[in-house]
């Protein structure tokens, strides 16, 4: 167990939707990420908040935005669904000030599993 | 840009020793990485090192870094059922003080008996 959790676990939802996914970083991790996994794309970035802001951005759809509450959990929004948005979403947490060697050791937490009807 | 590539299957026999092979492109990564996928579940971080580094030993893993061909393996010592997996190496690419990791294709270590 890493200590980051997501939920829902699953979420089945319909084309044309928008559905909300939420993280809860390892106690007192600042940054949290979330990645995207597809069958066709593999694993890719999608966004990074550390205490709060924005601090980098991937291929993150702009159907697609996040944010980090002051408590640190983060939640993804995804919009206007489309089948091609099923995937596995993960988020990961990692602690420490930007440039330690904590900052750069991501734990990832379960993942939700989308699937777009 | 960055692009991590990897072998997308490897089969061993138990008991042997197992090596996964990656290569990446961008030379300004300050850590790479190996994280192991089981069926159904999250990443879970196995390792990493630092680019100054050239090797890194931890119990039954050891990670080669040749910086000069950008080429990264995993060598699994003494490979068991229970290390059968998909195995993800990663660069982390921090422009800005940013933090993003970019993921090979993964590999498949199948182990037999």
């Amino acid at each position: 167990d890493s200590g980051v959790t997501q939920t829902p676990k699953h979420l089945i939802t319909a084309t044309g939707q928008r559905v909300t996914l939420r993280c809860s970083p390892r106690s007192g991790d600042l940054s949290v990420y979330w990645y995207q996994q597809s069958l066709d794309q593999g694993l890719q970035f999608l966004i990074q908040y550390y205490n709060g802001e924005e601090r980098a951005k991937g291929n993150i759809l702009e159907r697609f935005s996040a944010q980090q509450f002051p408590d640190l959990h983060s939640e993804l929004n995804l919009s206007s669904l489309e089948l091609g948005d099923s995937a596995l979403y993960f988020c990961a947490s990692s602690g420490g000030l930007a440039g330690s060697s904590a900052y750069n050791e991501q734990f990832f937490g379960p993942g939700t599993r989308l699937t777009v009807l | 840009g960055e692009d991590v590539e990897q072998s997308l299957f490897l089969s061993v026999r138990e008991g042997d020793s197992s090596v996964i092979n990656c290569t990446y492109t961008d030379s300004s990564s300050t850590y790479l990485y190996w994280y192991k996928q089981e069926p159904g579940a999250g990443l879970q971080l196995l390792t990493y090192i630092f680019s100054n580094m050239d090797m890194k030993q931890d119990q039954r893993l050891t990670v080669l870094l040749n910086k000069k061909d950008k080429h990264l393996s995993l060598r699994i010592a003494d490979t068991q059922t229970g290390d059968s997996a998909i195995y993800f190496c990663a660069e982390n690419y921090g422009k800005g003080g940013g933090n993003k990791l970019t993921f090979g294709t993964g590999t498949q270590l199948k182990v037999e008996l």
